[in-house]
């Protein structure tokens, strides 16, 4: 069965280090998706891309984080520098289409396992 | 005032018990919702689309009340395997971004 892949699962940094992280989308997902769950919460998305191209980044704390899908394929994730709120899973999804077709119709998001970051 | 508003609980339930909770949501250009499931240190996964007429799965029963914007979902004859937490989640009409509520953990216990 396709999956997510993310890269690396476990991150520990000291604050105002970078970190950086990996997700490889299952094969001909058009859409890729990056979220943030912090403990206790439900995951909230940092940032929406179709194919290369960005289409929702209006929760990306855009001062410290960036991401990038250069190729349409896999993406990067960066945090620099990064801060003791920053603490928490990041979760990488892909779905076949996003922003297109009707309305109503649904592309499920298949989410990766996850990078837990632990800011020290 | 959070979109998607879900108890956290825990609910403890018994072996073999019924469970049932709600979620509420703010926006009422939500279009689409869900049910995902998330294990402890683990992704979350869809467990359940929840349709205007309401729709069981096996055990799981999902309703949706558009006139007072709540969806809820029923666990029945739960087993040890049902502890989780449960994710509502809405899409509104256009694209494909979905909104989580903070999740309603389930503990079945003996």
């Amino acid at each position: 069965e396709a999956e997510v892949a993310q890269s690396p699962r476990y991150k520990i940094t000291e604050k105002s280090q970078a970190v950086a992280f990996w997700c490889d989308p299952i094969s001909g997902h058009a859409t890729l998706y990056w979220y943030r769950q912090i403990l206790g919460q439900g995951p909230e998305l940092l940032v929406q891309f179709q194919d290369e191209s960005v289409v929702d980044d209006s929760q990306l704390p855009k001062d410290r984080f960036s991401a990038e899908r250069l190729k349409g394929v896999d993406s990067t994730l960066k945090i620099q520098p990064a801060e003791l709120g920053d603490s928490a899973m990041y979760l990488c999804a892909s779905s076949l289409g996003g922003t297109g077709g009707p309305a109503t119709i649904y592309n499920e998001q298949f989410f990766g396992p996850g990078t837990r970051l632990t800011v020290l | 005032r959070k979109e998607v508003e879900q108890d956290p609980g825990p609910f403890n339930v018994p072996e073999g018990a019924t469970v049932a909770f709600n979620c509420t949501y703010s926006n009422s250009a939500s279009q689409s919702f869900f049910w995902y499931r998330q294990d402890c240190r683990k992704e979350p996964k869809l467990l359940m689309s929840v349709y205007s007429s309401g729709n069981e799965d096996g055990r799981f029963t999902a309703q949706l009340n558009r006139a007072s914007q709540y969806i809820s979902l029923l666990i029945r004859d739960s087993k040890l395997s049902d502890s989780a937490t449960y994710l509502c989640v809405v899409k509104k009409a256009a694209g494909n971004k979905l909104t989580f509520g903070g999740g309603t953990r389930v503990l079945v216990k003996p």
